[in-house]
């Protein structure tokens, strides 16, 4: 059973234009959440995370959306760049700082951003 | 300042036999985490080790074990190898141990014929 779900395998965006990327998750005790981003033959890049105290955070063109009652969160990239391309995980964290140690990860979007 | 590396880049086995992964934490970071990412999958914690112990364990059998040494570099050793055990294995160092932010060496691919 996912606990973790990003139901878009695949996403195509205009460059310049935002990409919005959706994150639904099951556990209500979650209460860290990240966003990584992987190219092929590389490892994850850890993008950008928001605790479950906050409901937005902002890192240059990066922004993502915590709602709590949806259990989703979201990333947003304004504007897109071809560089964005991408696959796109969604992490969850039931125990920040704590003694379990996992991120549980959705399957990933892949993202394409056109010129 | 050195991210995370791990070794060897690919490696192909047999079935049956036994594989040792490693994996060199960032400067700084003391705890070292492993995942499998099997095709199409999102990364599947393996386990965490906090300055040499163990940290916490997901649902992998006791086949898969690891170690950490005084130095926070780590080892993934699988034993009796299945062909499902063929995948992407992933090593990520942190400056806090649980689930806060990881940051992920570029992977181990193991194939298993």
């Amino acid at each position: 059973d996912q606990q973790v779900k990003q139901n878009s395998p695949s996403l195509s965006v205009q460059e310049g234009r935002i990409s919005i990327l959706n994150c639904d998750y099951t556990n209500s005790m979650f209460d860290y959440f990240l966003w990584y981003k992987k190219y092929p033959a590389e490892g994850p890049t850890f993008l950008i995370s928001i605790s479950s105290i906050k409901d937005k955070n902002e890192d240059g063109r990066f922004t993502v959306f915590l709602n709590k009652s949806a259990k989703h969160l979201s990333l947003h990239i304004v504007p897109s760049q071809p560089g964005d391309s991408a696959v796109y995980f969604c992490a969850a964290s039931p125990n920040y700082g704590g003694s379990q140690g996992n991120l549980i990860f959705g399957k990933g979007t892949k993202l394409s951003v056109k010129p | 300042e050195t991210g995370v590396t791990q070794s060897p880049t690919h490696l192909i086995k047999t079935r049956g036999q036994q594989v040792t992964l490693r994996c060199s934490s960032q400067s700084g970071h003391n705890t070292v985490s492993w995942y499998q990412q099997a095709l199409g999958q999102g990364p599947q914690f393996i386990f965490q080790y906090y300055r040499e112990e163990e940290n916490g364990r997901g649902n992998f059998p006791p086949r898969f074990s690891g170690l950490q040494f005084p130095n926070y570099s780590s080892e993934l050793n699988v034993n009796a190898l299945e062909l499902d055990d063929s995948a992407l294995y992933l090593c990520a160092s942190s400056l806090v141990r649980g689930g806060g932010e990881q940051f992920f060496g570029p992977g181990t691919r193991l194939t298993v014929l």
